[in-house]
């Protein structure tokens, strides 16, 4: 059973640049029909897609985030990342990673990081 | 891009009782490729249906989905004091991606 579980700092200062990373465990992040995807929620509100990736390195993103969002993936490290540059308190949210099976429903989840954008 | 709009916002029910959560489309889902979540507080959102109306793995069969096209439907069947929470549904067919519904607040009443 694939177990996905977010890192990275709790807090970023505005218009900085917000990096997580995503570690995979009980599968190959490399598998076939595997994509990897990163949702977020703001407090109190509702879920929103921001982008998934292959492991080949192909990647889709939120048409509302694109400008700013760059996902990659480390296969040696069973890893995927998410970047979100110039960010503003509109980015504070919780970030999920997830997994889906060609690009469908997201099944499995990560537990969630809050991440706030604050001076 | 296809907006989805989930109603009632805050439904009120009692332990046993049927419950019925709709989802609308802006426009038609290809393929039927509709899900539903179920998230309760400081939790991850769980993968209930895909496909519109297929139960993913270890989901008790009182939960269901139907629909197509632009209409769809969440049902669980008899409510246990487990299931209030809040539900999501999600397209995943079309351009972006994935949308997510606003949620329906399933709570005791």
């Amino acid at each position: 059973q694939l177990q996905l579980q977010e890192s990275g700092p709790g807090l970023v200062k505005p218009s900085e640049t917000l990096s997580l990373t995503c570690t995979v465990s009980g599968g190959s992040i490399s598998s076939s029909s595997y994509y990897w995807g990163w949702i977020r929620q703001p407090p109190g509100k509702g879920l929103e897609w921001i982008g998934s990736i292959y492991y080949s390195g192909s990647t889709y993103y939120n048409p509302s985030l694109k400008s700013r969002v760059t996902i990659s993936v480390d296969t040696s490290k069973n890893q995927f990342s998410l970047k979100l540059s110039s960010v503003t308190a509109a980015d504070t949210a919780v970030y999920y990673c997830a997994h889906s099976q060609w690009l469908g429903a997201f099944d499995y989840w990560g537990q969630g990081t809050l991440v706030t954008v604050s001076s | 891009e296809i907006v989805l709009t989930q109603s009632p916002g805050t439904l009120s029910l009692s332990p046993g009782e049927r419950a019925t959560l709709s989802c609308r489309a802006s426009q038609s889902v290809s393929s039927s490729y509709l899900a539903w979540y179920q998230q309760k507080p400081g939790q991850a959102p769980r993968l209930l249906i895909h496909g519109a109306s297929s139960r993913a793995t270890g989901i008790p069969d009182r939960f269901s989905g139907s629909g197509s096209g632009t209409d769809f439907t969440l049902t669980i069947s008899r409510l246990e004091p487990e299931d209030f929470a809040v539900y999501y549904c999600q397209q995943y067919g079309s351009s972006p991606r994935y949308t997510f519904g606003q949620g329906t607040k399933l709570e005791i009443k």
